[in-house]
């Protein structure tokens, strides 16, 4: 059973626009959600995170939403540049626990 | 900076064979995880470890073992490897300090022939 879900295996957007991430969760209890960004042949790196009491966090150009009643997350890269090409995986835990779920990954391609 | 490192970057076996992964991490950090990548799947919880000798099953943990022996390392034991246990294997560590993340290896592609 996938608690965390990444729609979209991939995503195509043009250098300086816009890049939109989608991640649904089923689980109510979680209470914490990251954003991790993985290159080919390394480690995933953290870039964002945002907990349940906030709808909205960000930093720089990563914006992460957050619609608790829709149990949806999105993060929002602007504007998009080629380093930004990567597998983009959402995660939640729940109640400080150390446990992380994540979702099945969305590999972002940015169009020079 | 968090160094979190893995023993292979790749590693070639064959069926029944016995397979240990290490990593080590410099952080000081009270957790450690490991995960298997697989496309489609994203990245599946094995086993983690929250202590010296301690540990939890992950989601996956059938066909794996783990040990803690120290702080620092964490071990990954295949007890005889199945060609469905190619994959990607990723090491993290974290700190219980409030509001900590979770820092990953560069991770070991396995190959199980």
């Amino acid at each position: 059973d996938q608690q965390v879900k990444q729609n979209s295996p991939s995503l195509s957007v043009q250098e300086g626009r816009i890049s939109i991430l989608n991640c649904d969760y089923t689980n109510s209890m979680f209470d914490y959600f990251l954003w991790y960004k993985k290159y080919p042949a390394e480690g995933p790196t953290f870039l964002i995170s945002i907990s349940s009491i906030k709808d909205k966090n960000e930093d720089g150009r990563f914006t992460v939403f957050l619609n608790k009643s829709a149990k949806h997350l999105s993060l929002h890269i602007v504007p998009s540049q080629p380093g930004d090409s990567a597998v983009y995986f959402c995660a939640a835990s729940w109640g400080g626990n150390e446990k992380l779920t994540f979702g099945t990954g969305t590999r972002l391609t940015i169009i020079p | 900076d968090v160094k979190v490192t893995q023993s292979s970057r790749y590693l070639v076996k064959r069926t029944g064979e016995k397979v240990f992964l290490e990593c080590v991490q410099d952080m000081d950090h009270e957790n450690m995880f490991w995960y298997r990548q697989d496309p489609g799947l994203g990245l599946r919880l094995i086993y983690f470890s929250y202590d010296v000798k301690m540990k939890e099953k992950g989601d996956i943990p059938e066909g794996y073992s783990v040990s803690r022996e120290k702080k620092e390392r964490f071990s990954l034991i295949l007890e005889s490897a199945s060609t469905n246990q190619t994959s990607m294997y990723l090491c993290a560590s974290r700190s219980n300090r409030v509001g900590q993340t979770q820092y990953f290896g560069p991770g070991t592609r396995l190959l199980v022939l």
